[in-house]
């Protein structure tokens, strides 16, 4: 299966500074997803990647996607205690497929 | 409220004794998944379905066993578990191809303890 690779693993920043999420595949990627979790708890979706070069924002977070459709990027801009969690990126290989295959997650700690 | 239901959210079991997880949708999605979660691992794929009668493994099945008899429901079944066992489990659904810029639902999940 595809495999996701997210840096940093953890992240420490302090109220309204700005951060950034890579993740980064070795294959093209069909569509790239970013969640949100909290500890313990299910998964929130953010926002699908699909075209290569697309930008998507939802208030403060903003996620694009390479030209190559390898790498994404999650920038949080003026960062809250309420962005606290473990941000997930997940990617299906092709137009045919439903497999979701997540990378190992990035622990954001925002401290007030 | 469109959503994934998982129950129960905590349970404690022994070694040996056969449980089953349910996993229910209310948004006639077609594809339904299991997943686990780790420490250090992330989120793996232990089974899918296409759709009802429609299963097959992802990367981590030995161990579960899953059914689709109807489209709303996709319980996962240990029938013999064991303390590896223990995790975070996940159930997810999407609707068709077309549709997934919506993303994948997931359950609020299921803490397994096997001692």
């Amino acid at each position: 299966s595809q495999e996701l690779e997210q840096s940093p693993q953890s992240l420490i920043v302090q109220e309204g500074k700005n951060l950034t999420i890579n993740c980064t595949s070795s294959k093209t990627l069909y569509g790239l997803y970013w969640y949100k979790q909290k500890y313990g708890e299910g998964l929130i979706f953010l926002m699908m990647l699909q075209k290569g070069g697309e930008e998507k924002s939802h208030e403060k977070i903003t996620a694009k996607l390479d030209e190559k459709k390898q790498q994404s990027s999650l920038h949080i801009t003026a960062s809250q205690p309420s962005h606290a969690g473990i941000y997930l990126c997940g990617a299906v290989p092709g137009a045919g497929s439903y497999q979701l295959t997540f990378g190992k997650g990035t622990k954001l700690s925002v401290i007030p | 409220e469109a959503q994934v239901t998982q129950n129960p959210r905590y349970l404690i079991t022994v070694t040996g004794k056969k449980l089953t997880v349910t996993c229910s949708q209310n948004m006639n999605h077609e594809y339904m998944s299991w997943y686990r979660q780790d420490p250090g691992l992330g989120l793996r794929q232990i089974y899918y379905s296409m759709n009802v009668e429609v299963t097959d493994k992802g990367d981590v099945p030995e161990g579960y066993k899953v059914s689709r008899k109807e489209k709303r429901n996709f319980p996962l079944i240990l029938e013999s578990p064991s303390p590896n066992q223990t995790s975070l489990y996940f159930c997810a659904s999407s609707p068709s191809t077309g549709e997934r810029g919506y993303g994948y639902t997931f359950g609020s999940g299921t803490r397994l303890t096997v001692v």
